[in-house]
């Protein structure tokens, strides 16, 4: 059926980076875009952002524009989120999912804790 | 402070009905841009529950329903349950900003 599998927990000093990965199964990678969202301990959801599978395009939410980039390997049908200059706010867990207007279905999330 | 707005908690009783209110303005939900929701129990992942306002995936019980109305959208559970305790997210997209924006989230409580 279709899923996604997201990478294991993560724990990076400030200013580090993070690369948190997304394989998805069931359906043809192509067909639909992957959204990245976040969820900070005990906060709402909020997005970060989206790629288009199909011709790599990308839209980020301004605040994270020059620290974050997403791509994809269509070979392996897996999405990937890079955020580099890791701060403490930054501790959250990042959820994909695929897009199509609305989100489903979602990965089970990877913990991202920046701590020095 | 969200976009979308949404009470930050509501409960009932088994058996009873909620609505979960939405709130945006003429740049998201007023402009004509479809509402989405999400289910979050707790400890896990997003699920989405309604999509296009209105539509249920395959799997959601009717017992939820979405509706939409000028720059607000509703989420209404009818025959509440034990497992609906969870929290709720709305979310549309907003020309203004040019992102997807979600609400603040709402936690049902089933008394």
């Amino acid at each position: 059926q279709v899923h996604m599998v997201q990478s294991g927990p993560e724990v990076k000093k400030p200013g580090a980076s993070v690369k948190v990965s997304c394989k998805a199964f069931g359906y043809t990678f192509t067909n639909y875009g992957v959204t990245w969202v976040r969820q900070a301990p005990g906060q709402g959801l909020e997005w970060v952002g989206w790629i288009s599978t199909y011709e790599n395009k990308t839209n980020y939410v301004q605040k994270f524009q020059g620290r974050v980039t997403m791509t994809t390997d269509t070979s392996t049908s897996t999405a990937y989120m890079e955020l580099r200059s890791l701060r403490s706010d930054d501790t959250a867990v990042y959820y994909c999912a695929r897009e199509d207007d609305w989100f489903d279905p979602w990965g089970q999330g990877t913990l991202v804790t920046v701590s020095a | 402070q969200s976009v979308l707005t949404q009470p930050p908690s509501v409960s009932g009783a088994p058996g009873q009905r909620v609505t979960i209110s939405c709130t945006g303005s003429s740049s998201n939900i007023g402009a004509g841009y479809d509402v989405h929701w999400y289910q979050q129990l707790p400890g896990t992942a997003p699920r989405l529950l309604i999509y296009g306002d209105s539509n249920r995936p395959s799997g959601v019980p009717d017992r939820f329903s979405g509706s939409k109305s000028g720059t607000s959208a509703s989420l209404a559970i009818t025959g509440l349950q034990v497992e609906d305790e969870a929290d709720y997210y709305c979310q549309s997209y907003d020309i203004s900003l040019r992102d997807v924006v979600f609400g603040g989230g709402t936690k049902l409580t089933v008394l």
